[in-house]
């Protein structure tokens, strides 16, 4: 069963808006969230890792949250530009270490035209 | 500033052909991993490697095998590699500086036919 959910699969928007991604998941324990950005046939470039309860990080354009007790984070990005258009992946941890398993979302399709 | 290389990129082979895909870090991470990438999937876990022969299956490691001789080096193998093992494979590495010290490598894309 999938424990991590990403919504919407895909989306579609013009360039200079706003958007907003969801994860949902239920991978326990949950150390620790990271938002990925995959570029077509590239690998997984990190966004912002949220690690506490009610964590907020902001990198640039992209600004994240994290809610533990709900289970849910959701990634923001402001102003798309056309370079922002790739998959992007949310990961949730189970333990801080090495030690931990990683558990991926199949990701939100982003799609930002002109 | 790519940390973990793969090699080789692209490869297309023939179903029972046996395959290698290479993974290198120079970062000396003890654990590195081995994933594959579907469509509409998240990343599987194929094979752990905590260290120099020290190896553990992932979620899926049927039809795969993997070889650690040097910490620097990981390697996935297909022995007569199936149509559908046709996927992205993707290594990764991880220090022991928490979440900030794990890094992806490019990929592999592998078709067999």
């Amino acid at each position: 069963k999938t424990q991590v959910e990403q919504s919407p699969q895909s989306l579609v928007v013009r360039q200079g808006e706003n958007c907003v991604l969801q994860c949902n998941y239920s991978v326990t324990p949950d150390n620790h969230l990271r938002w990925f950005k995959q570029d077509t046939g590239k690998g997984l470039v990190s966004l912002t890792v949220l690690v506490h309860e009610n964590d907020k990080t902001s990198n640039g354009r992209y600004s994240a949250t994290l809610d533990k007790d709900a289970k849910h984070s959701t990634l923001h990005i402001t102003a798309t530009l056309l370079d922002d258009t790739a998959t992007y992946i949310c990961v949730v941890a189970d333990r801080g270490s090495a030690l931990g398993r990683l558990h991926f979302g199949a990701g939100t399709q982003l799609i930002v035209i002109p | 500033d790519m940390k973990v290389t793969q090699m080789p990129r692209y490869l297309i082979k023939r179903m029972g052909e046996n395959v290698l895909l290479e993974c290198g870090q120079d970062m000396s991470h003890e654990t590195m991993y081995w994933y594959r990438q579907d469509p509409g999937l998240g990343l599987q876990l194929i094979y752990i490697s905590y260290d120099v022969d020290s190896n553990s299956e992932g979620d899926i490691p049927k039809g795969y095998r993997v070889s650690r001789k040097k910490r620097e080096h990981f390697s996935l193998i297909l022995d007569s590699a199936k149509t559908n093992q046709t996927s992205v494979y993707f290594c990764a590495s991880h220090g022991t500086g928490g979440p900030d010290t794990q890094y992806f490598g490019p990929g592999t894309r592998l078709l067999v036919l």
